[in-house]
């Protein structure tokens, strides 16, 4: 069980266009849904929680009108990277936490990984 | 601001041997600490840790807590190529966010 997915697993696409990513949560529904960004040889930094049926939270420094969340059901949040430039290119990880668990347990999903040229 | 701390940054041994990675913390109302493996995906989920002294065991892999101390320890005992990863570290805190912390993890390299 907690399985995740995500898709694409990769995209390249050209600056200034917009690209979306998928993450569900495919055996269980998942209230909160959490968006994260590795860059080469780095940890996981937290991008913003998603929350179902409400406005995500984004941390200190990350751009809401460039990176938007929508949790529109139990199973699906999207990222939207708008106007992508070289710079955003990076490893794109969302989690699910299970239920209402309030130990913080999530699961992953596999990872977009996004190339702007 | 939390800060999760991971040491060594990396290391390399030889298949068979015993490793010992090591995560401390400084967190506002701690609530758990997890420990992931990455390999060239995303993260998989490993151990998570509430209560000190309790060691949690999954094969060759097992970790404790110490709350008091505020670190933990991931053993991986006769080690093999297969556990060659980055392995992470995170805490979560307590309230309904439920946000986690990483380290910058420790890559592990097995070698024959």
């Amino acid at each position: 069980g907690a399985v995740v997915s995500q898709h694409p697993s990769w995209v390249i696409c050209k600056s200034g266009t917009s690209v979306k990513i998928e993450c569900r949560s495919l055996d269980f529904q998942a209230t909160t849904m959490f968006w994260y960004r590795q860059f080469p040889k780095q940890s996981l930094m937290l991008m913003a929680t998603s929350n179902e049926g409400s406005k995500a939270t984004y941390e200190q420094g990350v751009e809401k009108d460039k990176f938007l969340i929508n949790h529109a059901s139990l199973t699906l949040s999207t990222l939207t990277v708008t106007s992508a430039h070289p710079e955003d290119s990076s490893f794109y990880i969302c989690s699910a936490r299970v239920g209402d668990s309030s130990y913080n347990e999530q699961f992953f999903g596999p990872g977009t990984r996004l190339t702007v040229l | 601001e939390d800060k999760v701390v991971q040491s060594p940054l990396s290391l390399v041994v030889h298949e068979g041997d015993t490793v010992t990675l090591n995560c401390s913390y400084e967190v506002t109302n701690f609530r758990s600490l997890l420990w992931y493996k990455q390999e060239k995906k995303a993260p998989t989920f490993l151990f998570m840790l509430t209560s000190s002294g309790i060691e949690k065991k999954s094969g060759r892999l097992s970790s404790i807590l110490d709350k008091k101390e505020l670190f933990s320890i991931l053993n991986i005992t006769a080690t093999q190529t297969g556990d060659s990863a980055v392995y992470l570290c995170a805490v979560g805190r307590g309230g309904t966010a439920s946000k986690l912390t990483f380290g910058t993890g420790t890559r592990l390299q097995v070698t024959l």
